[in-house]
């Protein structure tokens, strides 16, 4: 297995620009998250997926945004009318549930730039 | 609201010293991740501490985790170039809650 794939790797759009990102996760696994970074930061959780359901959305995830995992296992970021404060690294990880302890696997992340 | 608090923010040392970078919360946390980040890569896992107490080395790196898991340390010995990068602790209580990082740079 080759690992968590994340597509576009850069993305440079212009302001009020619709972005969609993939996320292929390792295939075995049945959670898939979605975080945002912004520079020298640690990530920020935005929502995750169980299988195909969407079990939690962070407050960060304005209604431009929205995610899917329909057949529960690639996954899209799309963000609609994008803004200039929406510049930042998406990272995507993946991992099987766990009790105490969950052992997450990100990939390469994709950075936008709204100009 | 969870918050890890990271420190210091930002360390640049010369090859061969040691430091130690610090993680702590004012919550509980099932399980405490240290990751390591290059420029333009996704996080990746250096450790998982689960034990209050718990101490784990992985080469010269020394981790560490509170008694009450609400704190934890990493620690390295003789730096190396090579361990320059973004330094991440990461709580878990059903969801990762990362601090806001540690940029290590070691010069030569």
């Amino acid at each position: 297995d080759t690992g968590v794939s994340q597509d576009p790797r850069h993305k440079i759009t212009k302001r009020g620009q619709n972005v969609t990102f993939r996320c292929d996760p390792i295939s075995e696994h049945n959670r898939l998250y979605w975080y945002r970074q912004t520079l020298g930061q640690g990530p920020e959780f935005l929502t995750y997926f169980q299988n195909e359901a969407q079990l939690e959305k962070s407050r960060l995830l304005s209604d431009r945004f929205s995610a899917e995992r329909p057949k529960g296992s690639f996954s899209t970021l799309e963000i609609q009318r994008t803004e200039q404060g929406d510049s930042a690294m998406y990272l995507c990880a993946s991992s099987l549930v766990a009790s105490r302890a969950e052992t997450q696997y990100f990939g390469p992340g994709t950075r936008l730039l709204v100009l | 609201t969870q918050l890890l608090e990271q420190s210091p923010q930002f360390l640049s040392i010369q090859e061969g010293e040691n430091l130690t970078v610090y993680c702590n919360s004012s919550s509980v946390f099932s399980s405490l991740q240290w990751y390591r980040q290059e420029p333009g890569e996704g996080p990746v896992l250096l450790v998982t501490v689960v034990t209050g107490g718990e101490v784990k080395k992985l080469k010269r790196l020394t981790f560490q985790f509170g008694d009450a898991r609400k704190d934890s340390s990493l620690h390295i010995t003789a730096a190396q170039p090579g361990d320059t990068g973004l330094y991440l602790c990461a709580g878990y209580t059903g969801k990762l809650i990362f601090g806001q990082g540690t940029t290590l740079q070691v010069k030569p």
